[in-house]
């Protein structure tokens, strides 16, 4: 079955600071991938996405990721921290044939120091 | 265009009480979500409609939950009865087939004592 892979629940960086969050993904077949973000008390955000085309794509709040075919990756980065970054982080996907079902990752929750 | 829409935003009741969650997602869209997500926790899906049909409950506990879409447009989801470790973020979402993209609505937070 897909799965979700988030390295690290918590990340720590200073303000400023590169902001790096992993996810790897199980498949194969490249499915759709997903980036959200969650602020306290509130629903998901969709940050970006990749389905088909360039393989680094630019979302909002300054936030990109890259699909690595070969790393099964789906990394999120984003050059200079800021306080307002401070959430959670979800990665998920949608599986090849999958009827439209998300997958997500169990989070990652992003702390920037003053 | 507005977004997917849910009350109660939240919702204390007591273990063994009934409680009922409503949806109303971005119209156009036919296929609509419920997740459980703990804190802590990814979200988890509950049940999967595609307008008002259910494509996937595998992970729904039927004993104690039920969810419906009659007109295949807004939803509502119920737990009877509830137990303490139903305590969540109970979130919908809805899925735009132009985009490729679900969205989310703000949740409803249940806390049951």
């Amino acid at each position: 079955a897909q799965s979700v892979t988030q390295l690290g629940s918590h990340v720590s960086v200073s303000e400023g600071a590169l902001v790096l969050l992993r996810c790897n993904y199980s498949s194969s077949v490249p499915p759709y991938l997903f980036w959200y973000v969650q602020y306290p008390n509130q629903g998901l955000q969709l940050l970006l996405k990749y389905t088909t085309g360039a393989t680094l794509v630019k979302g909002i709040n300054g936030f990109e990721a890259e699909f690595k075919k070969s790393e099964t990756s789906f990394h999120l980065t984003k050059p200079s921290a800021h306080m307002s970054d401070a959430a959670e982080y979800f990665c998920a996907v949608i599986p090849p044939n999958g009827g439209f079902k998300t997958i997500f990752g169990a989070g990652t929750r992003l702390f920037v120091k003053a | 265009e507005a977004g997917v829409a849910q009350s109660p935003r939240y919702k204390i009741i007591e273990k063994r009480q009934s409680v009922a969650f409503w949806c109303n997602p971005i119209s156009g869209h036919a296929t609509l979500y419920w997740y459980q997500q703990i804190l802590g926790q990814g979200p988890k899906l509950l049940i999967q409609f595609q307008n008002n049909g259910v494509v996937d409950d595998s992970q729904l506990p039927k004993d104690r939950f039920s969810a419906e879409r009659l007109k295949g447009v807004d939803s509502t989801l119920k737990i009877q009865p509830a137990k303490l470790e139903d305590s969540a973020v109970y979130l919908c979402a809805s899925f735009s087939l132009r985009e490729d993209t679900q969205y989310f609505g703000p949740g409803t937070r249940l806390t049951v004592l």
